[in-house]
């Protein structure tokens, strides 16, 4: 398909664990950004990448949230020491450019037990 | 805290009636606001945008206007159907590509 793409859709994880959260941008689209979406909330921004290089990292909650991109594609959020309080859905979302409509992909549910 | 949100979390509509979903939103300095549509399961869907040089624009079926002076959007679908069952957000945008969305409003249509 042509749309944003993301793994795994679902994600069960222990307490202490490192998790990776892949996505998948829109072919050509140079923008990528990531959100998370906890339960009866609304988006909260996490960190935006124009290419390889990401100018805006504010959103990361703590140091134990990186993401990296390679290649001007394919991005990977990654949290380690994972805590309950991260159990969210983390959506990812690519533009053909910053300032662009953005395009969602379906997101990761993380469950954190 | 988020700047902006929806006032309703939940509207019930009966199938063909007109849907109004309401957003207040607190900074006075945003100039750029979309309707997000989220089904479930799926990432949200980009159904309508407006600058804040408008006060209404209007698309297929849908409508958004924006008052300036209270800090107010509205998001008015016509002829409600089964499919426009969903969680409805308004978005602010910050800095031209930084999202902020409230909690939504679920809006579900009656048969």
């Amino acid at each position: 398909g042509a749309g944003v793409s993301q793994s795994p859709s679902n994600k069960v994880t222990e307490k202490g664990k490192d998790v990776e959260l892949r996505c998948d941008p829109i072919s050509g689209h140079t923008a990528l950004y990531w959100y998370r979406q906890s339960l009866g909330q609304g988006l909260e921004f996490l960190i935006y990448f124009q290419g390889n290089s990401a100018p805006d990292k504010s959103g990361l909650p703590s140091d134990r949230f990186s993401a990296e991109r390679t290649g001007g594609s394919v991005s990977t959020l990654t949290i380690q020491r994972t805590q309950q309080e991260d159990s969210a859905v983390y959506l990812c979302a690519s533009s053909l450019g910053v300032g662009g409509e953005q395009f969602f992909g379906p997101g990761t549910r993380l469950t954190v037990l | 805290g988020e700047s902006v949100g929806l006032h309703l979390p939940t509207l019930s509509v009966q199938e063909g009636d007109n849907s109004i979903i309401n957003c207040a939103y607190s900074n006075s300095a945003s100039d750029y606001f979309i309707w997000y549509k989220q089904e479930s399961g799926k990432g949200p869907q980009f159904i309508i945008d407006i600058r804040s040089n408008m006060d209404k624009r209007q698309g297929q079926r849908v409508t958004v206007l924006l008052n300036k002076t209270v800090k107010h959007l509205s998001l008015q679908i016509a002829a409600t159907q089964p499919g426009d069952s969903a969680v409805y957000f308004c978005a602010e945008i910050l800095n031209d590509y930084k999202l902020s969305f409230g909690a939504g409003t679920t809006v579900t249509v009656r048969a």
